[in-house]
């Protein structure tokens, strides 16, 4: 079946520029994750949400970062003014059941210039 | 906090020489130790779950073992193919289920 689907694959901002991230969960996946991955480091969590419910948003590095997922399906992943230091690859995973293995999409590579 | 410390960085080994990658964790109550493998420009793709001290899990040429501190992934026999960024992470119990990953190690399988 379809995995975790990501949009754009490649987006280069100007600095200053909003963007917006998409993801696509497996279908009928409940829990939706976000991380950020910078070059040669593990992912690091961003937010979390069960449904459409944002149950954590402890990881968002800073009040210019914004998720929603609003019919408990497809998320976006908003950056507003955006920074040289945002630059990194940001993943999306989905799972079935909250504590159960993530699967993750194939990541949005965000270039700050 | 929970902390997740993988050695080494990197390993180069040549195909068929086997070794084990190490991860050590600290975490306030382990709900699940993960292991991923990620190729150069994908995302992580899952390997294994690991729930509790002494259980162990094979696929093909990979082993991953558990203790209370640490867990290994054993590659016997490696193939080029097997040469990728291999990450662990773990999930602390609670209701928070978000995943607290390791640098990862960087495999290298020369033929």
């Amino acid at each position: 079946g379809a995995g975790v689907s990501q949009s754009p694959r490649y987006k280069v901002a100007k600095r200053g520029q909003d963007v917006a991230l998409r993801c696509d969960p497996i279908s009928g996946h409940v829990s939706l994750f976000w991380y950020q991955q910078a070059l040669g480091q593990g992912p690091e969590f961003l937010t979390y949400f069960q449904n459409e419910a944002q149950l954590d948003k402890s990881g968002l590095p800073s009040d210019r970062f914004f998720a929603e997922r609003p019919e408990g399906s497809v998320s976006t992943l908003k950056i507003q003014r955006t920074q040289q230091e945002d630059s990194a690859v940001y993943l999306c995973a989905s799972s079935g059941q909250p504590l159960y293995e993530q699967y993750f999409g194939p990541g949005t590579r965000l270039t700050v210039t | 906090e929970d902390q997740v410390t993988q050695s080494p960085e990197a390993l180069r080994l040549q195909e068929g020489e086997s070794s084990s990658l190490n991860c050590s964790y600290t975490v306030s109550g382990l709900r699940g130790l993960f292991w991923y493998r990620q190729d150069p420009g994908k995302g992580p793709e899952f390997l294994f779950t690991l729930y509790s001290a002494g259980e162990e899990k094979e696929k093909e040429r990979l082993k991953a073992t558990l203790t209370k501190k640490e867990s290994f992934l054993h590659i016997t026999a490696p193939k080029p193919e097997d040469s990728a960024t291999y990450l662990c992470a773990v999930q602390a119990a609670g209701a928070n289920s978000k995943l607290t990953f390791g640098k990862g190690i960087t495999l290298s399988v020369r033929p």
